[in-house]
């Protein structure tokens, strides 16, 4: 089946720890999208990455790290410089994100089953 | 700023009643309004706009967008238990990126 895998479904960090949460779709998705999602606040972006190899900042991306080494996968990393890590993470992936006419369609995106980060 | 705004932020209903849910937006270089369903995990997606006037519909949810006014509602017809959720509004611009609103919960009483 195609779809978005996230994994660990539920993490624990101790404090100073840094942990790493895996993403993996086999849809042959070009983008893939981080997002947090706090109660009451909607999902905000983390980072994104359009193509291999290149990925950019989103609005909260102090005290995490992303790499993009392959199509598939896009592992975010929550440092221990982020001091309020415990949300809800997700993430998505598109065919394109391309914003001409003809594109759009491709630009939805399709979201993983989320992790749940806790502190100890 | 870009910024998206849904309200209410809950709702609750009982089995039978008809929801709308609202979605505004002020967003720089507007390219299409998304609408996705959260049941505890994975939001699942409904619906893209990208015109003002036309209705897309599914079954007993349907949607439309204004960008006159710069706004959208869903519309859930005779409701049931299984509609609640969580719902999103988001809209993209021309970066690619998606600016989500704070979400509007639903429920759905027997």
């Amino acid at each position: 089946d195609g779809g978005i895998t996230q994994s660990p479904k539920y993490l624990f960090r101790k404090e100073g720890q840094n942990v790493t949460l895996s993403c993996e779709q086999n849809l042959n998705h070009d983008a893939m999208y981080w997002y947090r999602q706090d109660p009451g606040q909607g999902l905000r972006l983390i980072y994104y990455s359009q193509i291999v190899n290149d990925f950019q900042k989103g609005d909260i991306a102090e005290g995490y790290s992303v790499s993009r080494e392959k199509k598939e996968s896009f592992p975010l990393t929550v440092t221990s410089a982020q001091k309020n890590p415990t949300a809800f993470y997700l993430c998505a992936s598109s065919a394109s994100s391309g914003t001409s006419g003809r594109l759009l369609a491709k630009n939805i995106q399709y979201f993983g089953a989320g992790t749940r980060l806790s502190v100890l | 700023e870009d910024k998206v705004v849904q309200s209410p932020l809950s709702l609750v209903v009982h089995e039978g009643d008809t929801v709308t849910l609202n979605c505004s937006y002020e967003v720089t270089n507007f390219r299409s309004l998304l609408w996705y369903k959260q049941e505890k995990k994975a939001p699942t997606f409904l619906f893209m706009l990208t015109s003002s006037g036309i209705e897309k519909k599914s079954g007993r949810l349907s949607s439309i967008l204004d960008k006159k006014e710069l706004f959208s509602i869903l519309n859930i017809t005779a409701t049931q238990t299984g509609d609640s959720a969580v719902y999103l509004c988001a809209v993209s611009s021309n970066t690619g990126k998606l600016i989500f609103g704070q979400g509007t919960t639903l429920q759905v009483k027997p």
